[in-house]
């Protein structure tokens, strides 16, 4: 089974700079895909970024962007320009390609933002 | 477009009680789900559904049923509430995910208490 881990429980920023929030997976398959949710007080999961396991390519999404390194299992966000409105839980996710579990998000415990004024 | 709506917000059951979580999307989306959020951690599958008529159980099925009747609706149901099941659930939608990045739309949650 795949597992994903945040090793930051917790983060904080400077509103206007960058935040890098970590992301390590396990699983032994090749081609999956990996997403980034944000989750404000509110409640609502929103999705903030994705990228595809066969894309080498880093995606981006306007302030946020991702660095991928699919040998290493890696996914960390990047945060550029930090906003009061981006403080929030963020989830990373694993979903495969194939089987069951292309139905499922397995999620990380996720990491607290917090962006000081 | 409302997305995915759960109804109720907040809910409070006495241990044994039933009842029934409900949620609807109006995306036309085929594949619908159900995730429970425990306090400090990830979201973890409790059953989906890939089309009408059509669901099979997640990571943790235990104490819970679902049904399928229409594209739109996929309500849970607890049938005996025990205080393991407090929980923030949240359902969610996809279109057909297979070989292709879609991602899952989540609806708001529902927290539910039970004493």
């Amino acid at each position: 089974a795949q597992t994903v881990t945040q090793s930051q429980p917790e983060m904080s920023v400077q509103e206007a700079e960058t935040v890098t929030l970590s992301c390590t997976y396990d699983t032994s398959e090749s081609d999956y895909y990996l997403f980034w949710y944000k989750q404000p007080p509110s409640r609502q999961m929103i999705l903030v970024i994705r990228q595809e396991a066969y894309k080498q390519q880093n995606a981006t999404e306007n302030r946020f962007s991702v660095n991928f390194q699919k040998a290493a299992k890696s996914f960390s966000l990047k945060i550029s320009d930090s906003q009061l409105g981006d403080a929030a839980m963020y989830f990373c996710a694993y979903r495969s390609e194939k089987g069951a579990g292309s139905y499922q998000l397995t999620f990380g415990k996720g990491t607290k933002l917090s962006v000081i004024p | 477009n409302a997305g995915v709506t759960q109804t109720p917000k907040f809910r409070i059951l006495k241990i044994g009680q039933s009842m029934t979580l409900q949620c609807a999307q109006d995306m036309n989306h085929n594949y619908m789900y159900w995730y429970r959020q425990d306090p400090g951690m990830g979201l973890k599958l409790i059953y989906y559904s890939v089309g009408a008529g059509i669901t099979d159980k997640g990571e943790v099925p235990n104490g819970y049923n679902v049904s399928r009747s229409t594209t739109e609706d996929f309500p849970l149901r607890l049938e005996l509430a025990a205080p393991s099941q407090t929980s923030v659930y949240f359902c969610a939608s996809s279109y057909r995910l297979k070989n292709t990045n879609q991602p899952q739309h989540f609806g708001d949650g529902t927290r539910l208490s039970i004493l």
